[in-house]
Parts: structure tokens; C-alpha cells; sequence
């Protein structure tokens, strides 16, 4: 079975600060890894996502995540986060096989000081 | 750019009655899902649909849920006779292939009394 675990709860950070999440997952075959974000009142959107190749993504808004297979981790970063990043980031994963549901993480609620 | 549209955006029921809630996936998708988040709580799947038929759901999906495609753009979730714990947010997904991104509509916030 697909489990992904978020390690931070609530992280608050001033503005220009630098940001990582931590996710890691746990799954015996080949995984997606995803990141969504949902800001308050609004739905869930894609931040980035990794199928394969290179395990550097970028996503949006200066997003970007690295897969470490080894690690079985697919961490978050954002070299400087601003006011606006302020939101729930939710790590997920998805495989090619049992029809693709994704299972998320509890979610880190990142609180962004002006 | 296509979306997963979702209606209504809020529903307020009295506990024991039955509830659709709709959605409109995008339209060359094949895969379509529901997942629901609990206030404060993950978002968690309930289940998969592929070739008119489920292919997976989890066990909160139970005899009180079901779902539908009644036609070639719509996909239904039925809650049977609600509960005060199926008080949550509603979200459809829907991706062109199984594993693939799944694009996520706006959610109906699902309010039993």
C-alpha cells in the first residue's frame, strides 16, 4: 500500500526566508510523485509533478522538489517564499498501476510573515 | 485551459438524506476519482472510475456512496442517506491516464445537519 508522510505540521517563515518541506513515501513499485498547493478558500493545484528523468523538477511560482530515490524522499524547496506562498502544501503519489488514486500526505500548513 | 468543473460549490442537508454531487471532468479524460478532505484533515481517496465501471475504492466508500457517469460528460457521487461524519469537502479529480496527473475541480463543501 501507498503512504506518504509529511514531516512539518505548520511551518512559519519571513518573508525572503528560504523554504524546504520534507515528504517521503513509501511504495514498492514505480511511484509519481506530485506537490499541490491550496491556498485558503481555493482548490487543490499542481505545483510540480516527477514521472521520471531528471529528479530535479521546477514547478510554478519558483517551486521546485528533488526525488531521491534512495531516500524514498521528494522534498519541496523555494529559495526565497513570499507573503503569497502562504498556503497547505500537500505531497502526493500515484502509480501507473491500481488505476492511479492518489494517496496525499496530512499536508504542512506554510504561514509566511510580511 | 480545460477544468474539472464542480456543482454546487456548497451543500446544506439534514442528516439521513440523499445528496448527488456533481462534477464535469475534462473532456478526453478516462480516469475519474473523489476524494474528500474532512475540515483540517488530508485529502483522502474514495474512488477510482475507468470504463464505466469502479476500479478501486477505499473503505470509507461503503454501501451509502456510489457513483455514476450518466452520460459522456458528467461524473456523480451519490451519498445514499448522509451522516453528520460525511460533513466534508468534496473534491472530483480527473487525469487522461492512470498515474497521471490528476487534475482536481473546486470542491463542494458537503454540510449535514
Amino acid at each position: 500500500a501507498q503512504s506518504v508522510s509529511q514531516h512539518n505540521h505548520h511551518v512559519i517563515l519571513s518573508e525572503a526566508a528560504s523554504l524546504e518541506l520534507g515528504c517521503n513515501y513509501s511504495y514498492g513499485g514505480t511511484v509519481n510523485l506530485f506537490w499541490y498547493v491550496q491556498y485558503p478558500g481555493q482548490h487543490l493545484q499542481l505545483l510540480l509533478k516527477y514521472f521520471s528523468g531528471d529528479p530535479l523538477v521546477k514547478g510554478i511560482k519558483g517551486f521546485e522538489a528533488e526525488f531521491i530515490k534512495s531516500k524514498f524522499s521528494f522534498n519541496l524547496r523555494k529559495p526565497s517564499v513570499q507573503w503569497s506562498d502562504t498556503a497547505e502544501y500537500f505531497c502526493a503519489v500515484n502509480s501507473n498501476t491500481n488505476a492511479g488514486k492518489s494517496t496525499f500526505g496530512d499536508g504542512t500548513t506554510l504561514t509566511v510573515k510580511p | 485551459e480545460p477544468e474539472v468543473t464542480q456543482t454546487p460549490s456548497h451543500q446544506v442537508t439534514q442528516m439521513g438524506q440523499e445528496v448527488i454531487l456533481r462534477c464535469v471532468p475534462i473532456s478526453n479524460h478516462l480516469y475519474f476519482y473523489w476524494y474528500r478532505q474532512i475540515l483540517g484533515q488530508k485529502v483522502e481517496f474514495l474512488v477510482s472510475f475507468y470504463n464505466n465501471e469502479i476500479s478501486e475504492k477505499s473503505e470509507i466508500f461503503d454501501d451509502q456512496f456510489s457513483v455514476e457517469r450518466p452520460d459522456g460528460s458528467n461524473f456523480t457521487l451519490k451519498i445514499r442517506s448522509t451522516k453528520l461524519e460525511d460533513s466534508a469537502m468534496y473534491f472530483c479529480a480527473s487525469s487522461l491516464l492512470a498515474g497521471g496527473t490528476q487534475y482536481f475541480g473546486p470542491g463542494t463543501r458537503l454540510t449535514v445537519l
